[in-house]
């Protein structure tokens, strides 16, 4: 079945600090992959998508690229800020249905 | 524009209680889902109506659990003789239509539900 897997938290960093979150994946078919955040008291919000392999989704200064090869969807950010602290969750769809979710990687992010 | 709503925010019931969860997805958006979030865990999905069909409901984790969308528009998430394993969050989120890979989905801030 679709799954994703991603690095368990949390994460600690310092103010303008590299940031990646690794997320790999399991799906019959072709997969979009998503990076969803979501902010202390706040909802789900999409962070970034790509909808087919090699693609690169962008937002925010955050990136991911999909690579197929390595069935894997890792997220990055060359400088993290201290409004970056939040929960972070890759996630999957099948033909646009039921997106399937990792467990989630809390960052925080240290003056 | 409005984004999608539910209410309420916060419900605790007595176990036993039946409750009902409402959701107003984004004006024209055909499709509706409803995730199930444990605490410290991701979401995990419930079930997908397209219009007022319900076209996927293999989420839901028991019989006690029972969604509709009559008109196409306002959802209902009803789950009866609630049990203490039913606390969690539940998030509706909604998407304009399906159509391949391409859709987003908009998620509501959720009610999270706590049953004693």
């Amino acid at each position: 079945g679709n799954s994703v897997t991603q690095m368990e938290g949390p994460v600690t960093l310092s103010e303008e600090a590299f940031l990646t979150i690794n997320c790999t994946y399991t799906a019959t078919g072709y997969p979009s992959l998503f990076w969803y955040v979501q902010y202390p008291g706040e909802g789900l919000q999409l962070l970034l998508k790509a909808t087919k392999a090699d693609d690169k989704g962008s937002n925010k200064g955050f990136e991911a690229t999909y690579r197929k090869e390595t069935t894997s969807f890792h997220l990055e950010k060359g400088s993290v800020q201290v409004s970056d602290s939040a929960v972070y969750f890759c996630a999957l769809s099948v033909g646009g249905f039921k997106t399937i979710f990792g467990a989630g990687t809390r960052l925080f992010v240290k003056a | 524009g409005a984004g999608v709503s539910q209410s309420p925010r916060y419900k605790v019931a007595k176990r036993g209680q039946d409750v009902a969860l409402r959701c107003d997805p984004i004006s024209g958006h055909v499709s509706l889902f409803w995730y199930q979030q444990a605490l410290g865990q991701g979401p995990e999905f419930l079930t997908y109506f397209q219009n007022e069909a319900q076209l996927d409901k293999s989420g839901l984790p028991s019989d006690r659990f029972f969604a509709e969308r009559p008109e196409g528009s306002v959802s209902t998430l009803k789950i009866q003789r609630t049990q203490q394993e039913d606390s969690a969050v539940y998030l509706c989120a909604s998407s304009l239509r399906i159509d391949g890979h391409e859709e987003t989905q908009y998620f509501g801030p959720g009610t999270r539900l706590l049953v004693l």
